[in-house]
């Protein structure tokens, strides 16, 4: 069993579409992260809790809605997303408070818009 | 100036060779390094952290220079497993929990 899971694995999704990413840890750690994976770009952080707060927002589209109901669990709720938002959305957790703590990745959601 | 700059490469080398990657950074208050690996279509997984004396683990070995602001990986006697994506990640700040992610160096080790 894999420390972070996310579901579900491949998503196609209309514009006008509403749909929910899932990522749950099971490594006890109190951080949680959205990063998203467009095609030869790096990694961009999108949205980080700690301890079910979230403390950044790396000034993502109000499209994106992240929801975080227990340090075990983060979702993104997508709405009216753009063909362009087509990626692989990455959900880490790691232990907060620790400079040199790893963060863990779940396999990825990989959405296309059409 | 972009935050980090990693050679995007590809880097093809045959088995046995020696390969090393750089990835500059720009902040010189980013205070933890670490090395991911990253197989195709998978999710990222840590290689390694990156200690300010070097580290090794064994046919891997990171490097910080602070003072020019770089960090490296060198692969000593490539293997076939050795193909994928490195990416140089780093935290800013000590007790700030974002990890920020070079674009990646894509490895590939050929018979």
């Amino acid at each position: 069993e894999t420390g972070v899971t996310q579901t579900p694995r491949h998503l196609v999704m209309g514009m006008t579409n509403k749909k929910s990413l899932k990522c749950e840890q099971h490594l006890g750690h109190n951080a949680m992260y959205w990063y998203k994976q467009s095609a030869k770009k790096p990694l961009e952080l999108m949205f980080v809790y700690n301890f079910k707060e979230q403390t950044e927002n790396n000034s993502v589209p109000s499209r994106f809605s992240p929801e975080c109901p227990n340090s075990s669990h983060l979702f993104l709720h997508l709405h009216t997303l753009q063909p362009e938002d087509s990626a692989l959305y990455l959900c880490a957790s790691s232990q907060a408070g620790m400079a040199n703590t790893e963060a863990f990745f779940g396999q990825g959601t990989r959405l296309t818009v059409v | 100036r972009k935050e980090v700059e990693q050679d995007p490469g590809p880097f093809n080398v045959p088995e046995g060779a020696t390969v090393a990657f750089n990835c500059t950074y720009s902040n010189s208050a980013s205070q933890s390094f670490f090395w991911y690996r990253q197989d195709c279509r998978k999710e990222p997984k840590l290689l390694m952290s990156v200690y300010s004396s070097g580290n090794e683990d064994g046919r891997f070995t990171a490097q910080l220079n602070r003072a020019s602001q770089y960090i490296s990986l060198l692969i000593r006697d490539s293997k076939l497993s050795d193909s994928a994506t490195y990416l140089c990640v780093w935290r800013e700040r000590p007790n700030n929990n974002d990890m920020r992610f070079g674009a990646g160096t894509r490895l590939t080790v050929k018979p």
